[in-house]
């Protein structure tokens, strides 16, 4: 199994950020299995921005609720992210990962990421 | 400012042990199961231990590790050249409608 994430490498601010992660070698309807979206910013730290599980369910951090959809496309077995009203503190590398959730998340974890897209924001 | 705390550095000589800690609170270690990545600039982030103390296939066994209370530590036993590396503790939080949380990353540097 391998992750893919592609998408524009540089979107303008109040823009909406649109990212694909292609799954291969699964489904992302497999049960059992949600799929986040994590950043890494900047300045060094992890973000998690939210999952959806196999079902079509979302979870988001609550810092970017507002501005996240996370969806599934069946037909090409691929996950997306949107992020709008991008500004400059959304420049990141985006990464997607597979996601184990069990048990009301005690058992929370990333079991395989892809390689990440770096996105800037600027004008 | 991370939810869960870590030591920015940490380093060793070939073959010493490293421990990493990760401290946090009620919600979160305190209540789930924490996780370690590993990160090389450039890759894919590697799950290292799930589960607080649960190491995947094809993950040495020098790592291990280990939780009690609202904290936990990741040991490298015999650390390597190749151990260098970004190293990142992670776990659900229960609060603000639940989300999942890192570390702000351990620098491991190889002596």
């Amino acid at each position: 199994v391998q992750l893919l994430e592609s998408g524009p490498g540089l979107v303008k601010p109040s823009q909406t950020l649109s990212l694909t992660c292609t799954l291969s070698g699964g489904s992302i309807t497999s049960a059992g299995y949600s799929w986040s979206w994590i950043r890494h910013l900047p300045g060094g730290g992890l973000e998690w921005i939210g999952y959806i599980s196999y079902s079509g369910a979302t979870s988001y951090t609550p810092s970017l609720k507002s501005r996240v959809t996370m969806s599934l496309d069946t037909a090409e077995n691929q996950v997306s992210l949107k992020l709008n009203s991008v500004t400059a503190a959304d420049t990141a590398v985006y990464y997607c990962a597979t996601t184990i959730s069990v048990d009301q998340n005690y058992y929370f974890y990333f079991d395989l990421w892809g390689r990440g897209t770096l996105v800037t924001v600027s004008s | 400012q991370s939810v869960l705390t870590q030591p920015p550095s940490a380093s060793g000589a070939p073959g010493q042990t490293v421990i990493i800690s990760c401290s946090g609170g009620s919600s979160n270690i305190g209540t789930n199961s924490v996780n370690w990545y590993q990160h090389l600039p450039g890759t894919a982030p590697r799950l290292l231990i799930h589960s607080n103390d649960q190491r995947p296939s094809g993950v040495p066994g020098r790592f291990s590790g280990s939780k009690s209370g609202t904290s936990a530590s990741l040991a490298i036993n015999g650390v390597q050249s190749e151990d260098e590396a970004d190293y990142y503790c992670a776990a659900w939080d229960d609060s603000l409608d639940g989300r999942g949380v890192f570390g702000g990353g351990t620098k491991l540097t190889v002596l």
